[in-house]
């Protein structure tokens, strides 16, 4: 049974690059789509951007500038980047698997997540 | 980008009550809609996928339905697990997903 788990740093200062890393056991990390989501009081469920195994990427416009996402897949783990935070970046950020289609009907929905990390960005 | 709305925002219930969420997307989606459960302090979980579908280990009381822009979540007989938050997401527009506000089911 797949199982995701976010890690990095919980405090990271304004201006600052936030970096987090999801780590896969129990499966292969060589396909799916992987994906970053983050949850803020004030904006819900925001989905951030995903990527393929074999490294194609697609990232929110709104946090495009700013994110990068990786994927070391000899080592099952992908990573998350986001430069320049700001206050409004403060989130539980969850890493989740993304799935296109299931038993032939595609849906593009994220049936296996992590327990989510708390990030707070302050001086 | 594809916006969900989701009504009602909260509502309460008891336990054994039937539960019905809907969920409205801005523009025609298809069947690409999927709902997940969220308990305070924990991870969303996949219900429901592709508008109907029951993802594995999820119990058949919890169904849903529709298409286009459309949708609904029913939890029959709500059961003490079942108090949570409930959020829809789209899945058709694959350069931007987006998820409902969440509608808040308690006592």
């Amino acid at each position: 049974q797949v199982q995701l788990q976010e890690s990095g740093p919980g405090l990271v200062k304004p201006s600052e690059t936030l970096s987090l890393t999801c780590t896969v056991s129990g499966g292969s990390i060589s396909s799916y789509y992987w994906s970053w989501i983050r949850q803020s009081p004030g904006k819900g469920l925001e989905w951030i951007g995903y990527i393929s195994h074999g490294g194609s990427t697609i990232y929110n416009p709104s946090l495009k500038s700013r994110v990068t996402i990786s994927i070391d897949t000899s080592k099952t783990h992908f990573s998350l980047y986001l430069d320049s935070v700001t206050a409004a970046d403060t989130a539980v950020y969850y890493c989740a698997r993304l799935v296109d289609c299931t038993k032939g009907v595609c849906h593009y929905g994220m049936d296996v997540w992590g327990h989510g990390t708390t990030v707070t960005v302050s001086s | 980008e594809i916006h969900l709305t989701q009504s009602p925002s909260s509502v309460s219930a008891s336990v054994g009550d039937r539960v019905t969420i809907t969920c409205r997307a801005s523009q025609t989606i298809g069947n690409y809609l999927n709902w997940y459960q969220q308990i305070p302090g924990k991870a969303p979980k996949l219900l429901i996928y592709a508008a109907s579908s029951l993802q594995n280990g999820v119990p058949p009381r919890f169904s849903g339905s529709g298409s286009g822009t459309d949708f609904t979540l029913t939890i029959t007989s709500l059961q003490p697990e079942d108090f949570a938050t409930y959020f829809c997401q789209q899945g058709y527009s694959t350069l931007l997903f987006t998820f409902g506000p969440g509608t808040k089911v308690d006592i």
